[in-house]
């Protein structure tokens, strides 16, 4: 099993609607959470983190926390083309893990 | 404020070739971590520094890789000799609090 795993994708979603991008990591330990974006040819941006259990929302993004079930999502509303990339879901407990990231196309 | 630097950005060399990348992380990042990222792959750690001291190298392949970090700041990673699945993005970044900047990576290629 992987420490973090994310669907690859692609997801497509079209412009305005709402992306949800899913993650799940097998470190009960682990402390912090982290979405990061990446643009193709570019190095990883940090985008959102949270570290309790519930929501955090900042702009047009939230992000979801539940421990208990070692999940961990990103909601992007009224999906714009530039937000076209892939989303690296990171789970810290010290260490940084990422999943494999979940490539994201929204389409005007 | 600037970023974290790294240098080359490219790099192409044919196996069994030695090679270097260097970083310069954000002024008073305490913290250094060299990642690794292949195609269509997450970050995976090779190693982390606090300060001048390597406190996790456990994913560093020490047969070929190499790592230091003289007097705390610039670091650089070393790959001799390169082999073919060495092919990938080195992303150096640094941390304030629990947040990590990345540098915009060296692209190597190995022939």
């Amino acid at each position: 099993q992987k420490e973090v795993e994310q669907n690859s994708g692609p997801l497509s979603v079209p412009e305005g609607a709402i992306a949800s991008l899913n993650c799940t990591y097998s470190d009960r330990g682990s402390q912090s959470f982290f979405w990061y974006r990446q643009y193709s040819g570019k190095s990883p941006e940090l985008i959102m983190f949270i570290y309790s259990n519930g929501d955090k929302e900042d702009g047009r993004f939230t992000a979801q926390l539940n421990k208990a079930s070692q999940y961990v999502s990103l909601l992007i509303r009224d999906s714009q083309p530039s937000d076209s990339a892939t989303y690296l879901c990171a789970v810290s407990n010290n260490d940084m893990r990422f999943g494999a990231g979940t490539r994201l196309t929204v389409k005007p | 404020e600037a970023g974290v630097v790294q240098s080359p950005r490219y790099k192409i060399i044919e196996k069994k070739q030695p090679v270097a990348f260097w970083c310069n992380p954000i002024s008073g990042h305490n913290t250094l971590y060299w990642y690794r990222q292949n195609l269509g792959q997450g970050p995976e750690l090779l190693i982390r520094y606090e300060n001048e001291e390597a406190v996790d190298d456990s994913q560093l392949p020490k047969d070929r890789f190499s790592a230091e970090r003289l007097k705390g700041v610039d670091s650089t990673l070393k790959i001799q000799p390169a082999e073919l699945g060495d092919s990938a993005v080195y992303l150096c970044a640094s941390r304030y609090t629990d947040t990590q900047y990345f540098g915009p990576g060296t692209r190597l290629t190995v022939l």
